[in-house]
């Protein structure tokens, strides 16, 4: 039982450049979620998902698309790179209904020069 | 989701009781008090939730006040290994179940 995998763990791009951060959970959650969190600052919703097919927007989505095909599944996709995209960005699954234990991934540092 | 408050940081000696404190003035009759951790550079970690029952499991103990206006949470124990960034949220248990709302919690430091 993996968790909650995020891919990569770093990355680095240059401004304009896109890229996909992948989240896979083993647990068959209903919710997954995307964070980001900057020095000195808690973590920020950017996308969220209910379910397959299903997505919304949280806090700060802009500069950042997400798609639910799956259960397991929940990518987040930088279309064209800004450097104030730089941050750490954690992926969350947790059940639906009465059962709310969150659980993050390791995080993914991600450097946008 | 209702707003919480805590302290900025607070320190306590290894093995000695760390009581974390936090405000929720405006909490709803449905919305529970959440505890998460963030030890540095990991995700967050779930710890406990409560609704106005004290909670206890194998981290740490939940406190709620009556009047459901303040709780906190209590590691029995402290080891060094809890030096870490605690976050006290309150939401519903169901529903917007994915929208965590993290403010800046309160950084504990356990000193030798």
């Amino acid at each position: 039982n993996a968790g909650v995998t995020q891919t990569p763990k770093f990355q680095v791009l240059k401004t304009g450049q896109s890229m996909t951060l992948q989240c896979a959970q083993d647990m068959n959650h209903e919710y997954m979620s995307w964070y980001r969190q900057d020095p000195g600052m808690g973590l920020r919703l950017i996308h969220y998902s209910v379910g397959a097919g299903i997505t919304d927007q949280g806090e700060v989505p802009n500069g950042y698309n997400v798609s639910r095909s799956t259960t397991e599944d929940f990518p987040l996709r930088l279309l064209s790179a800004a450097p104030s995209q730089t941050s750490v960005y954690f992926c969350a699954s947790s059940y639906g209904g009465r059962l709310t234990e969150a659980f993050f991934g390791q995080g993914t540092r991600l450097t946008v020069v | 989701d209702a707003k919480t408050t805590q302290p900025t940081s607070m320190d306590c000696a290894e093995g000695r009781a760390a009581n974390l404190p936090c405000n929720h003035s405006t909490i709803s009759g449905n919305e529970y008090v959440y505890w998460y951790r963030q030890i540095h550079s990991q995700g967050p970690q779930y710890i406990i939730h409560g609704l106005k029952n004290n909670e206890t499991n194998e981290m740490a103990s939940l406190i709620i006040t009556e009047d459901r206006k303040s709780s906190t949470l209590i590691l029995p124990h402290a080891t060094l290994r809890d030096t870490a960034v605690y976050y006290c949220i309150v939401r519903p248990l169901a529903g917007a179940n994915s929208k965590l709302t993290f403010g800046k919690g309160i950084t504990l430091s356990v000193r030798p």
